[in-house]
């Protein structure tokens, strides 16, 4: 598809499990978002990559986020030991380098 | 602390009037600010931006207008149309970081 793609759109899970979120970026696009948006809230960044690297991660809220990119494509988050308070709609978005980020539909994730 | 602020939560505007949505900010480095329109269980789609060399930017019904004294943003739309009945985010990012930083959003609604 022309635009970015999020796998799961949905994921329940139970607390202290793993989980693993998807995110194709739009071909060509460098640059690649992660953002968490809370009901009621606006999207809060997480981290950025640019190309295979994290070029910011000062979002990730404490070390059970992690996230990776190792082809400079697609993008997982990971996320360990899961919590009620990290149910949200996960967002990702990509650019082609600086400029206007496209984002994809997002991942709803509850945790139960 | 909530560095862009959306303080209205809702506005309703009669089809064919001007709906206008404000955006007020805190921090005095951000130089790029971003509207962006988001549907129900879609990601965030890009509307229009601006640069903080500007005070407006307009593309077709849409004009974005910066006042930066005031630290204060607007987005007018006219005419509205009930199409535009959409939840509008505010976002804003630093000269040379690539984050953008959100506001809670307006929750536009458009009725005939």
């Amino acid at each position: 598809g022309a635009g970015v793609s999020q796998t799961p759109s949905n994921k329940v899970t139970e607390k202290g499990k793993y989980v693993e979120l998807r995110c194709d970026p739009i071909s060509g696009h460098t640059a690649l978002y992660w953002y968490r948006q809370s009901l009621g809230q606006g999207p809060e960044f997480l981290i950025y990559f640019q190309g295979t690297g994290a070029a910011d991660d000062s979002g990730l809220p404490n070390d059970r986020f992690f996230a990776v990119r190792p082809e400079g494509s697609v993008s997982t988050l990971k996320i360990q030991r899961t919590e009620r308070g990290d149910s949200a709609v996960y967002l990702c978005a990509s650019s082609p380098g600086q400029g206007t980020q496209y984002f994809g539909p997002g991942t709803r994730l509850l945790v139960l | 602390d909530q560095q862009v602020k959306q303080n209205s939560p809702s506005l309703s505007v009669q089809e064919g009037r001007i709906s206008i949505l404000n955006c007020d900010y805190t921090n005095s480095m951000f130089d790029y600010f971003l509207w962006y329109k988001k549907y129900p269980a879609e990601g965030p789609t890009f509307l229009i931006s601006i640069s903080s060399i500007k005070d407006k930017n307009e593309d077709g019904r849409f004009t974005v207008f910066l006042n930066k004294s005031a630290k204060h943003l607007s987005l007018h739309i006219v005419p509205s149309q009930p199409g535009d009945s959409a939840v509008y985010f505010c976002a804003a990012s630093e000269r040379n970081t690539d984050k953008l930083i959100f506001g809670t959003g307006t929750r536009l609604q458009v009725f005939p």
